[in-house]
């Protein structure tokens, strides 16, 4: 079993929808989460991080559910511009080290 | 802003050279990072480094080994580049106390 998983996708949504992501992780004493951003042949980006309490930045909202061991990610009124791929990290043991899903392909359609 | 440069965008190589891939921060970040991405498997960690002449294996370092002399340099080298070693390398650096990494533009390595 990896030790984050997305659901590849794509989704394919039109401009003003509302999508969601949700990525599992298999090591329940994860210490902390964040969602990245990737464009097309292009470097991730740091989106959010995620917090115990939710968080949200604009039409960003990230939640976090420990007892279920998945985070999400939700957008809402989509744009053109958010077609990217949506990388789910894990800080498994507080070190450095960061572990990432494979990431969730969004693409937005006029 | 934080400035992670890799010395190439794209490179090919014939098998059996040895290959050195740059990287460079301006943050004075104490810990770098090395990964490859290929499609299907998300990025996967080669080797870190935690402090200058420090470093640790990632979780796929067979074929690589990493040198940091200076903070700000991280150099990735494969001895004797194989073609399974095709990807797409990233770069990262990072405090040492925070979780979040900052990413150069990529390498796109093909080995032939």
């Amino acid at each position: 079993r990896k030790e984050v998983e997305q659901d590849p996708g794509p989704f394919n949504v039109p401009e003003g929808a509302t999508v969601a992501f949700n990525c599992t992780y298999s090591n329940s004493a994860s210490q902390s989460f964040f969602w990245y951003r990737q464009d097309c042949r292009k470097e991730p980006k740091l989106l959010m991080s995620v917090y115990s309490s939710g968080n949200e930045d604009g039409r960003f909202t990230a939640q976090l559910n420990r007892a279920s061991q998945y985070i999400s990610l939700l957008i809402r009124d989509s744009k053109l511009s958010d077609s990217a791929t949506y990388l789910c990290v894990v800080n498994m043991d507080s070190s450095y080290k960061l572990i990432f899903g494979s990431g969730t392909r969004l693409l937005v359609r006029p | 802003d934080v400035k992670v440069t890799q010395s190439s965008r794209y490179l090919v190589k014939r098998t059996g050279e040895k290959v050195f891939l740059e990287c460079v921060q301006d943050m004075d970040h104490e810990n770098m990072f090395w990964y490859r991405q290929d499609p299907g498997l998300g990025l996967r960690l080669i080797y870190f480094s935690y402090d200058v002449k420090m470093k640790e294996k990632g979780d796929i370092p067979e074929g690589y080994s990493v040198s940091r002399e200076k903070k700000e340099r991280f150099s990735l080298i494969l001895e004797s580049a194989s073609t399974n070693q095709t990807s797409m390398y990233l770069c990262a650096s990072g405090t040492s106390g925070g979780d979040e990494q900052f990413f150069g533009p990529g390498t796109r390595l093909t080995v032939l």
